[in-house]
């Protein structure tokens, strides 16, 4: 059953603390991205990856981190530089369909701060 | 700059018909998406328009005007499960997209 799996669904972070969100993929897609989500604002773009051992910055990467060692696979880090982290992150993947570049998405992560 | 405009809330009946607007500037164009999301799911995908004109899914249209920077998702005989946000976002030149904040749908019985 092909998908896009993300753990943990919460997550807690202290003060100065990085933590690590999950994002696998077993859909054989090439490009994956994170996103952000906050309460009445779209989706920001935080890292996408079109290719392995490759990836670049979308519009509010300062205070995150990602790699992509493995094309199933792409973690985002938060950093403690990241100084308002409470929000819903979202992963997606995409590939080049009849219906375009169609991103599709895994659950989602939310984290909270404590 | 890039910009999507769509309304934050809007109210229709159990059995009726609602049309959600979406309008759109990007740099570059290279299609349009509809997704539904749930309170406190992720999106999931609804439909895809590059071409001008209407693309009919079910009870679910989605229709595009490039020449006006224009996009409207159609959703006929309401049902209460498709009370849901509906993200419109435009894909940009640099094949990224660009997103609106959504539209909450609220359905009445």
């Amino acid at each position: 059953d092909g998908g896009i799996t993300q753990s943990p669904k919460y997550l807690f972070r202290k003060e100065g603390q990085n933590v690590t969100l999950s994002c696998e993929q077993n859909l054989n897609h090439d490009a994956m991205y994170w996103y952000r989500q906050d309460p009445g604002q779209g989706l920001r773009l935080i890292y996408y990856s079109q290719i392995v051992n490759d990836f670049q910055k979308g519009d509010i990467a300062e205070g995150y981190s990602v790699s992509r060692e493995k094309k199933e696979s792409f973690p985002l880090t938060v950093t403690s530089a990241q100084k308002n982290p409470t929000a819903f992150y979202l992963c997606a993947s995409s590939s080049t369909t009849a219906d375009g570049e169609t991103q599709y998405f895994g659950p989602g992560t939310r984290l909270l701060v404590l | 700059g890039q910009n999507i405009d769509q309304p934050t809330e809007m109210t229709a009946t159990e059995g009726a018909i609602v049309q959600i607007n979406c309008t759109y500037q990007t740099s570059g164009f290279n299609g349009l998406f509809w997704y539904q999301q749930h309170a406190g799911e992720a999106p999931t995908f609804l439909s895809y328009n590059v071409l001008d004109g209407l693309e009919e899914k079910g009870r679910f249209s989605s229709f595009l005007s490039r020449s006006k920077g224009y996009s409207y998702l159609l959703l006929k005989e309401l049902q209460m499960k498709d009370s849901a946000s509906y993200l419109c976002a435009a894909m940009d030149s640099n094949y990224q997209l660009i997103w609106g904040a959504g539209t909450k749908l609220i359905i009445k019985p």
